[in-house]
């Protein structure tokens, strides 16, 4: 049981838009940044977006994230097979000392 | 460029100590600017935060894993550590170490990850 809460799946055909979400608490969305990290197939997550909403160098503009309270959401424009990918997002927990916490993760499938 | 690589046994009997190193290269883990962690990933299954380091020795655990973690870091070798012990079935997963720029900049470099199975 995820402390973040995501969808476990979402879809879309190529140059869609599709928004991806993260619901979690006070102590953790509510006072801290969310980070979201893509994991293609068979390979270690890499960094899409940090800080809520800043892409690292060389991540498309076609992805987005905002967060509004304990919620956030990564937007993907102009979808494209490439995409297809495990999203997950993830914040620093005040609670218990501090701790990472990640969402289950939602899978993207590109139809 | 920076590179972190896993290194430890693939296979882990049920009930002894799971021990991975991460080697950094291209940077140094007594940078004042980075924490070190380790996440892991269940076959199938999503990603779980284990813990962190500063290389003061300074660190943060998984309440959930807090009783059997133990992470260090050997500034002399540019190398940091996961010790895992009393494992059972439920610890198999690709172990993945990563630095940390930040509580708000999130993981900014993985290692590729390395399978641990345990063993019954």
């Amino acid at each position: 049981q995820s402390v973040l809460t995501q969808p476990p799946s979402a879809s879309g055909t190529p140059g869609q838009r599709v928004i991806i979400s993260c619901s979690g608490s006070g102590s953790n969305i509510g006072s801290n940044a969310v980070n979201w990290y893509q994991q293609l197939p068979g390979t270690a997550p890499k960094l899409l977006i940090y800080d809520n909403n800043q892409r690292p160098s060389g991540v498309p503009d076609r992805f987005s994230g905002s967060k509004s309270g304990t919620s956030a959401s990564l937007a993907i424009s102009g979808l494209q097979s490439e995409d297809e990918a495990d999203y997950y997002c993830a914040a620093w927990d005040d609670s218990l000392n501090g701790y990472w916490v990640f969402g289950g993760g939602a899978k993207l499938t590109v139809l | 460029q920076l590179q972190l690589q896993e290194s430890g046994p693939g296979l882990v009997k049920s009930s002894e100590t799971l021990s991975l190193t991460c080697t950094v290269s291209g940077d140094s883990v007594s940078s004042s600017s980075y924490y070190w962690g380790w996440i892991r990933q269940p076959p199938g299954k999503g990603l779980e935060w284990i813990g962190i380091i500063y290389y003061t020795g300074n660190t943060y655990y998984n309440p959930s894993l807090k009783s059997r973690v133990t992470i260090s870091v050997d500034t002399s070798k540019n190398q940091f550590s996961l010790k895992l012990r009393s494992v059972t079935a439920a610890d198999t997963a690709v172990y993945y170490c990563a630095r940390e720029v930040s509580s708000s900049d999130g993981y900014d470099i993985w290692g590729q990850g390395t399978m641990v199975t345990v063993s019954s």
